[in-house]
């Protein structure tokens, strides 16, 4: 079963605009989303995270919306740059002192052309 | 500097050989993880490690897999006889006690032959 179900699969974005990447997941225990960026031939690196006592978590250009009704949670890359071209994946987990294991969404390949 | 390193960068062995994959995190780390990740695919837990203790493992965990940091510091993940579906890069993890960041090191790219 997929915990964390991730879309667009890629996303091609002109410079300047915004890229949408979209995440829903099923276990109502998680309580920690984070935003991890991935360059070729590096390892993931968070990029922004958000707990679900809030809606929406902004830095600097990327931003989370989180929506828990829904069990949805969004990134917004604002501005999308060149250098933003990465695949991103969304993740969740349930903040406990047993793992803290982080189940992945599928990835979103991310092209912002100039 | 890295909060996570891992050697070696790029392992390549035999179907059945034993690997062991190397990590050093540094030294405020108390919680550590193994992910691989599949060529294309997304990142798969493996296994949470604290406290010298396996916490939690996965169903890809394995008994030809397993975990132990002997001095302290060295972080190794240990295959016993791998498959060609071993291959994979494997990100070893390090996390403090204190905050929820999980910091990826580099990954170890192995290729099963």
């Amino acid at each position: 079963q997929q915990q964390v179900k991730q879309s667009p699969q890629s996303l091609i974005v002109q410079k300047g605009g915004i890229s949408i990447i979209n995440c829903a997941y099923e276990n109502t225990a998680f309580d920690y989303f984070p935003w991890y960026q991935q360059f070729p031939g590096k390892g993931p690196a968070l990029l922004i995270a958000i707990r679900p006592d809030v809606s929406e978590k902004k830095e600097g250009r990327f931003t989370i919306s989180f929506n828990k009704s829904a069990k949805q949670f969004s990134l917004h890359i604002m501005d999308s740059q060149p250098g933003d071209s990465a695949t991103y994946f969304c993740a969740a987990s349930i903040d406990s002192n047993s793992g803290y294991a982080l189940n992945f969404g599928k990835g979103t390949s991310l092209l912002v052309t100039p | 500097e890295p909060e996570v390193t891992q050697t070696p960068s790029h392992q390549v062995t035999q179907m059945g050989q034993e690997v062991i994959l190397r990590c050093v995190p540094i030294s405020n780390h108390l919680y550590f993880y193994w992910y691989r990740q599949i060529l294309g695919q997304k990142v798969e837990f493996l296994v949470s490690f604290y406290n010298n203790e396996i916490s939690e493992k996965s169903e890809i965990f394995d008994d030809q897999f397993s975990v132990e940091r002997p001095d302290g510091s060295n972080f190794t993940l240990k295959i016993r006889s791998t498959k060609l579906e071993d291959s994979a890069m494997y990100f070893c993890v390090a996390r403090r006690e204190q905050y929820n960041e999980q910091f990826f090191g580099p990954g170890t790219r192995l290729t099963v032959l």
